[in-house]
């Protein structure tokens, strides 16, 4: 079935880099995406990758690809505290029309 | 050019009341996604919808739920006899074709059901 897990908490301290990650089930997922909800806000596109890429870099956003293990990550460098935010992982599954399937979101602290 | 537009922001219905729900996408997108997020949970996609057509409704509850989206105007979720299982945010999101590689979502309208 369809499913993309995530651990729901992250804290980590301002200057210091974020990780989050996330597993998902669709071995033929075309896309992959990160996006950043603050709160009472929507969705912000952060980065997405295509599938038959290893790794992608967009200033302090490294996001890493394992197509073997279907795991994603998210690597956040010199985490500030304006990156406290909801963090979702998002798969396009193979033969779908586009829609998305997310997880339930990472919550990352940065503490001061 | 502005973003995806989806109003009213906040919305509060009685029980058994209907519910309307306006997404107008961003120019030059005529592909709609509607999604529901649950408190605590992520977003679940309802429906998709291209111009005077659904193309897909697989995460649409079968009864009270409708979608469209018509030639002219935004795209509308309406629900009918609303229950207080339906309070949840309702994102909109838009793209310029399929299979999307940039959706761009709206800032949701939170549905309450009193």
């Amino acid at each position: 079935g369809e499913d993309v897990e995530q651990s729901l908490f992250l804290s980590v301290r301002e200057g210091d880099s974020s990780v989050i990650n996330c597993t998902y089930t669709d071995s033929s997922s075309t896309y992959l995406y990160w996006y950043k909800q603050e709160p009472g806000a929507g969705l912000q596109l952060l980065t997405y990758i295509f599938s038959n890429m290893d790794m992608k870099q967009d200033q302090r956003l490294t996001v890493l690809l394992n197509k073997k293990d279907k795991h994603l990550s998210l690597r956040i460098a010199d985490t500030q505290t304006g990156d406290s935010a909801i963090y979702f992982c998002a798969e396009t599954p193979g033969g779908s029309q586009g829609n998305l399937i997310f997880g339930k979101g990472t919550k990352l602290s940065v503490k001061p | 050019n502005a973003g995806v537009m989806q109003n009213p922001r906040h919305l509060v219905r009685r029980r058994g009341q209907e519910a309307r729900l306006r997404c107008s996408p961003m120019k030059g997108h005529s592909h709609v996604y509607w999604y529901r997020q649950l408190p605590e949970e992520g977003l679940k996609f309802m429906v998709y919808l291209q111009k005077e057509n659904i193309i897909d409704e697989s995460g649409m509850p079968k009864e009270r739920f409708s979608a469209e989206f018509p030639k002219e105007g935004p795209s509308i979720l309406r629900i009918q006899q609303v229950v207080r299982g339906d309070s949840a945010a309702y994102f909109c999101a838009s793209s310029p074709g399929s299979p999307n590689t940039e959706a761009f979502f709206g800032q949701g309208t939170r549905l309450t059901v009193v």
